[in-house]
């Protein structure tokens, strides 16, 4: 089955840092990667989807790149903001089609 | 435009009580799931529908029922309680596309459920 790591320990930066997230895959290799943002008691919320033909893909200050060699996805966000703390997840497709979710990585803006 | 709405937002049940979480969407969407949220652990798919009338087991779907009689609604049920159920469950949707995968998925904001 697939598998999905992402560094369960929290990330701090300052503000204006770029915080860049990482998201390694095993078992299976993916068409599709999608990230999601979540606040603490909050449901997942949709940030960007990436195909594996797509290396690179940018929507505002964040960027996701996506590299089937090295099973890895980064997940960029430029100037942070203290209002960029949350919790990101990455998901990729699995061999049943359906998604799979890594546990998320924290990630904490200090003003 | 409410998106996903799940009812309740938190319940405490005995062991070996039953129970049914409900979720709605008013988006008009074809797909709808049913995860678990565990700490450290990434979400997992309980149950899902392809559209009305049709539901498949996904990850670890022991221990759950579901029904999509209604196309806007999806209802997890618990018929016998258990301690290993105490979890963050999520309600998702999305529109008809290649498989399940490669549409974003629409999010409700969980059910916290307790198991005592």
């Amino acid at each position: 089955s697939q598998k999905i790591e992402q560094n369960s320990e929290a990330l701090n930066i300052q503000e204006g840092k770029t915080a860049t997230l990482t998201c390694n895959y095993t078992n299976y290799s993916p068409a599709y990667l999608q990230w999601y943002r979540q606040d603490p008691g909050r449901g997942p919320v949709f940030l960007l989807l990436i195909r594996e033909n797509e290396k690179e893909k940018r929507k505002e200050r964040l960027k996701v790149t996506f590299d089937t060699t090295l099973k890895q996805s980064l997940f960029h966000i430029t100037a942070s903001q203290p209002a960029d703390s949350a919790t990101y997840l990455c998901a990729t497709n699995n061999a049943g089609n359906m998604l799979t979710f890594g546990g998320g990585t924290r990630l904490m803006v200090k003003p | 435009n409410a998106g996903v709405t799940q009812t309740p937002k938190f319940r405490v049940l005995k062991t070996g009580q039953s129970m049914t979480l409900l979720c709605a969407q008013d988006m008009n969407h074809e797909y709808m799931y049913w995860y678990r949220q565990d700490p450290g652990m990434g979400l997992r798919l309980i149950h899902y529908s392809v559209g009305e009338g049709t539901t498949a087991k996904g990850e670890v779907p022991d221990g759950y029922n579901v029904s999509r009689l209604k196309k806007q609604n999806f209802l997890l049920g618990l018929e016998s309680a258990a301690p290993s159920q105490t979890s963050v469950y999520f309600c998702a949707s999305s529109i008809l596309g290649q498989g399940l995968s490669n549409q974003p998925q629409h999010f409700g904001d969980g059910t916290r459920l307790s198991i005592l």
